[in-house]
């Protein structure tokens, strides 16, 4: 009864290489994102779909590409991995509501870029 | 656009109090959140205030002065447990209202 899982946990690979992370939630929640934790934990916010439509894009290189098939799946495909890439990946979701705001985070992605 | 501070390591005694302040710049403000991250683990969240005030969940509590655009996180009967980074995130206008913008986060360190 996980509420937001990401596949895989680790992840490590060589500069050039194409990846992709996959994120899941079961809340029923409307909006999903991608986050950046760098090693001085510092999180950012990298993109944001809310029923499937893209409606945060930070600066982000654009061999990033978010896909959501629905409003429960959103991935994450890099292209050409750089070792600046290498970083935790975080994916959470959250239902906009006006009175409270709660982001549920997934476990993360450890993405080391070789 | 905004930016946020907060002291970037902290430690206490177990049973002690501490509080941990956040001042931020933004436009827009609808609220502040807190979130716990313990190392290896996930953010988890711990309170949002979008009114003047204080909040209390249990030995946590957290404050907002709209005014002074300040607030913080206050831990009360600290544990060996609460060992962990802490960040506060501002709600504002930016992606419809959805956006959070974190700082740059505390390192709590709980002595025994």
């Amino acid at each position: 009864d996980t509420a937001v899982s990401q596949t895989p946990k680790y992840l490590v690979t060589q500069m050039g290489n194409d990846k992709s992370i996959k994120c899941e939630q079961n809340l029923g929640h409307d909006t999903m994102y991608w986050y950046k934790q760098d090693s001085k934990k510092f999180l950012k916010i990298m993109f944001s779909y809310n029923n499937k439509e893209l409606i945060i894009n930070e600066t982000v290189p654009n061999r990033f590409s978010p896909k959501s098939p629905d409003k429960a799946h959103l991935n994450l495909h890099i292209n050409s991995l750089e070792l600046g890439d290498s970083a935790v990946y975080f994916c959470a979701s959250s239902q906009f509501d006006q009175s409270s705001y709660e982001q549920y985070f997934g476990p993360g992605t450890r993405l080391t870029v070789t | 656009g905004q930016s946020l501070e907060q002291p970037s390591e902290v430690t206490a005694v177990e049973g002690a109090i501490v509080q941990i302040n956040c001042t931020y710049q933004t436009s827009g403000f609808y609220g502040l959140s807190w979130y716990q991250q313990h190392d290896g683990g996930a953010p988890t969240f711990l309170s949002y205030n979008a009114l003047d005030g204080l909040e209390e969940t249990g030995r946590f509590s957290s404050f907002l002065s709209r005014s002074d655009s300040y607030g913080y996180l206050l831990l009360q009967e600290l544990q060996m447990k609460d060992s962990a980074s802490y960040f506060c995130a501002v709600r504002d206008r930016g992606g419809s209202a959805r956006q959070l913008t974190f700082g740059s986060g505390t390192q709590l360190t709980v002595l025994p």
